[in-house]
């Protein structure tokens, strides 16, 4: 079975400052995909980024970066420099090739991020 | 490009009242998805199609949730008849090729049954 774990759940930070964001997920597959999403106050879900199993490549974006580690089967989401718009709940989520969970994300619990001025 | 579309975004009923939810996917999207968000327990999924056909339905709560795609461009949740505890938000997100690609999410309907 799938499972995504995201053991942060509020992280403060004062504007400016770096944040980082864990995810560790479990899959007994080897074609699997990763993703992050974010809900800001406003309650949509916006999708930030996907990542498949073979890319280890770190992805940025701005002030996004994502760090993938297959060896610690982790997905980590920094955010540089906040600022008060990212104030949001983050969820990581995890699609993989298993028959009887194909097509299905399973979402971690998120992460609440305050930004304070 | 118009995203998901959700109506109505949101619905205040009394329990044992019909309830009836839309959404329309993105056009080109072949997968739909209905969740449920509420601060006990977190995003579920409830049910999701592939090419207007049901896959899942094992996060359906019970006999009062059912769900329809009728068509490639619109499907329906309903909840017959709602209780209280039915109370939360409700997403629909759309994708092409389910399990590849992301799944883009409406803005949702907030469901309160008093």
């Amino acid at each position: 079975a799938q499972k995504v774990t995201q053991a942060q759940t509020e992280i403060s930070v004062v504007e400016k400052e770096d944040v980082t964001l864990d995810c560790v997920y479990e899959t007994r597959d080897t074609t699997y995909y990763l993703f992050w999403y974010k809900q800001p106050p406003s309650g949509e879900l916006v999708f930030l980024i996907r990542r498949n199993s073979f890319d280890e490549q770190n992805e940025i974006s701005g002030r996004y970066s994502w760090n993938f580690q297959k060896s610690t089967s982790s997905f980590n989401f920094t955010i540089t420099a906040s600022q008060v718009v990212d104030s949001a709940v983050y969820f990581c989520a995890l699609s993989d090739t298993t028959t009887d969970s194909w097509g299905k994300f399973q979402f971690g619990a998120g992460t609440q991020v305050v930004v304070t001025p | 490009d118009a995203g998901v579309i959700q109506s109505p975004r949101h619905e205040v009923t009394e329990m044992g009242q019909e309830v009836t939810l839309r959404c329309k996917p993105i056009s080109g999207h072949n997968s739909l998805f209905w969740y449920r968000q509420t601060m006990m327990r977190g995003l579920e999924l409830l049910i999701y199609f592939n090419n207007n056909v049901p896959i899942d339905d094992s996060g359906m709560p019970e006999d009062r949730f059912s769900a329809k795609m009728p068509n490639a461009s619109f499907s329906t949740l309903k909840i017959q008849p709602s209780e209280p505890r039915d109370s939360a938000v409700y997403f629909c997100a759309s994708s092409f090729q389910r399990g590849y690609n992301e799944q883009f999410f409406g803005p949702g309907t907030r469901l309160t049954v008093l």
